[in-house]
């Protein structure tokens, strides 16, 4: 099977611009799940959707929003950009039928705002 | 919500020795203790996981141990190889629908 592609992998931002990340899962995967990873801070887990349903949310601001499609691919969007923001984010997908199952993880988007 | 703390931040060890990193959680309902291992520039992978139901658990060089009473779980690996040498993240679920909390990580570095 393929494995879990995000698009773009890397990106160039200026602040207060908006920004719309993508992450293709592996197929037959229902859950994705979406985290933001900078030094120090490990992964800070953003939300979850499964089957177009948001189901779990973390503590991040409202800028940061996300949809789920019928074929599961997922997009993340963060508006209103500020210089924080920059981070490897990073999704991974499970067949989500419970929290046991394993995450498989993309490459990751490289957002950097400057 | 859940918390999970690790040790150390970073580990230097010769290869061969081994090397231990310990994770503490917060909630006692969690029940599931994956450990994932990024190398540098690439994806975080599963390497082993536990649920509460055990205590420790093996795969070759590495092993993880649990104890639920004082809530923490331990990663091991003996006989350490460079190829070792990564970025590991421990990280607690309660299963069901909740969603993993990871540790801030632990760089572990083996020379040769």
């Amino acid at each position: 099977k393929a494995g879990v592609t995000q698009t773009p992998r890397y990106l160039i931002k200026t602040r207060g611009q908006q920004v719309t990340l993508s992450c293709s899962p592996i197929s037959g995967h229902r859950s994705v799940s979406w985290y933001q990873q900078t030094p120090g801070q490990g992964l800070q887990f953003l939300f979850e959707y499964f089957s177009e349903t948001q189901r779990n949310k973390g503590n991040f601001p409202g800028r940061f929003s996300g949809r789920q499609f019928s074929n599961s691919r997922s997009e993340m969007n963060v508006s209103t950009l500020e210089l924080g923001d920059s981070a490897l984010y990073l999704c991974a997908s499970s067949s989500g039928g419970d929290g046991y199952n394993e995450q498989f993880f993309g490459p990751g988007t490289r957002l950097t705002v400057l | 919500g859940e918390n999970v703390e690790q040790h150390p931040s970073t580990l230097s060890v010769q290869e061969g020795d081994s090397a231990v990193i310990k994770c503490t959680y917060s909630d006692s309902a969690s029940n599931y203790f994956p450990w994932y291992k990024q190398e540098l520039g690439k994806r975080p992978q599963l390497i082993i996981d536990i649920r509460s139901n055990v205590g420790e658990k093996k795969d070759q060089r590495i092993a993880v141990t649990l104890n639920k009473t004082a809530k923490h779980f331990s990663l091991h690996i003996t006989e350490t190889q460079p190829e070792d040498s990564a970025v590991y993240f421990c990280a607690a679920s309660r299963g069901g629908y909740s969603t993993l909390t990871f540790g801030k990580g632990t760089m572990l570095l083996v020379s040769p």
